[in-house]
């Protein structure tokens, strides 16, 4: 049972670079949602998506983007890569409304230099 | 605006005695509260959620309590044991039909055999 899969599991990325955070996910779960870490820090949220087509800022989400295109994926795009960036991302996914928790993948450990 | 609190980065307990990890909100729209329990280079792991309507829930060696008076939660872990070594957070969510979780910055809970 794969859950929310995350790829990659590490990247090194020079200023100004862009790239995909890529996340899946097989639950067949219609929330979505991107989170990141910094150290000593809880998470905080950068984009969700409460279905396919539909997608809203989160409490950080300058510098990102994001598509929901599928009920399976949900990327995270990076344009221009800044070192305020490095940081670990956390992809989460849940059923639906109403109470219930959140499931996580293992993140993707960013470092942008 | 840190709207959940873990004011203890690190606690230390002995083997086979009980771990409490306190976690304190200030956002009365709060309605669903949740630990969630990380090791590192994994992603959290959802362990226990208590919802506002109750004061306690118990799930076999941990058990949270919330009162709502004082904005405060806590985890009861007994006996703790040592796979229990880990960062615990608490998260948060009001009902506005997104259910973004709102992370506290985590403690480091180490149980010492």
């Amino acid at each position: 049972n794969a859950g929310v899969t995350q790829t990659p599991k590490f990247r090194i990325l020079k200023i100004g670079q862009s790239m995909t955070l890529q996340c899946t996910q097989d639950m067949n779960h219609n929330y979505m949602y991107w989170y990141r870490q910094d150290p000593g820090m809880g998470l905080k949220l950068i984009y969700y998506s409460v279905g396919a087509g539909i997608t809203d800022k989160g409490e950080v989400p300058n510098g990102y983007n994001v598509s929901r295109s599928t009920t399976e994926d949900f990327p995270l795009r990076l344009e221009l890569a800044a070192p305020s960036q490095t940081s670990v991302y956390f992809c989460a996914s849940k059923k639906g409304g109403g109470n219930q928790p959140q499931h996580f993948g293992d993140g993707t450990r960013l470092s942008i230099l | 605006d840190q709207q959940v609190k873990q004011n203890s980065p690190s606690l230390s307990v002995q083997e086979g005695r009980i771990s409490i990890l306190n976690c304190d909100y200030t956002n009365s729209m709060f309605d669903y509260f949740l630990w969630y329990k990380k090791y590192p280079a994994e992603g959290p792991t959802f362990l226990i959620s208590i919802s506002s309507i109750k004061d306690k829930n118990e799930d076999g060696r941990f058990t949270v309590f919330l009162n709502k008076s004082a904005k405060h939660l806590s985890l009861h872990i007994v006996p703790s044991q040592p796979g229990d070594s880990a960062v615990y957070f608490c998260a948060a969510s009001a009902n506005f039909g997104n259910e973004k979780l709102t992370f506290g910055t985590g403690t480091r809970l180490t149980i010492i055999p």
